[in-house]
């Protein structure tokens, strides 16, 4: 059973750098596309961008100046770091494992979500 | 980015009803990379239906999706209690999007 597990800071002041490493267990890393989405309070949901195990990025055009996603292989995990952050990105933060072509590169498999709030 | 708006923004049926909730995208979207997902309070999405019609592992018969171009439908034939939630739909071409969500309340 895939699962996935987050972790990083919760509470971040503004103009500082959301850091979020996802890890993921029982399952293959590879030939997947590893995302990372986000949901404000009471809104909705909103994707950031997501990697693949070669490394090979695609980024929200809305967030791309800010975002960066990396992975590692070695052991299984992948990272966001979201700069320069605002009020405007508190939001739960998700990651997730795309399908390939056959699935329609829909998203199977989410995490449990992680509160992020951003407060001076 | 490719725009979708889902409607109604609020659906409200008794259990037992069918529910049709719609999908519109702002330009062609492949019909092999539309996607439903069902998000309840407090947990993660969940993947419903991939290649707007086929249902993901353990999705029940009841779920059923269509459409193609740039008009997709989600469709819950008979609610049940458990299907009360917030439906999104969400695109992959250059990028992903999501719809704002449909609200399945119960009436």
């Amino acid at each position: 059973q895939v699962q996935l597990q987050q972790w990083g800071a919760g509470l971040l002041k503004p103009s500082e750098t959301l850091s979020l490493t996802c890890a993921v267990s029982g399952g293959s890393f590879s030939g997947y596309y590893w995302s990372w989405i986000r949901q404000p309070p009471g809104k909705g949901v909103e994707w950031i961008g997501e990697i693949n195990h070669s490394g090979s990025t695609n980024y929200n055009p809305s967030l791309k100046s800010r975002v960066t996603i990396s992975i590692d292989t070695s052991n299984n995990q992948f990272s966001l770091k979201l700069s320069s952050v605002t009020a405007a990105d508190t939001a739960v933060y998700y990651c997730g494992r795309g399908r390939g072509y056959n699935y329609g590169y829909a998203l199977d498999i989410w995490d449990q979500g992680t509160m992020v709030t951003v407060s001076s | 980015e490719i725009v979708l708006t889902q409607s109604p923004g609020t659906l409200s049926l008794s259990p037992g009803e069918r529910a049709t909730l719609s999908c519109r995208a702002s330009q062609s979207v492949s019909s092999s990379y539309l996607a439903w997902y069902q998000q309840k309070p407090g947990q993660a999405p969940r993947l419903l239906i991939y290649g707007s019609s086929s249902r993901a592992t353990g999705i029940p018969d009841r779920f059923s999706g269509s459409g193609s171009g740039t008009d997709f439908t989600l469709t819950i034939s008979r609610l049940e209690p458990e299907d009360f939630a917030v439906y999104y739909c969400q695109q992959y071409g250059s990028s992903r999007t999501f719809g704002q969500g449909t609200k399945v309340e119960i009436k």
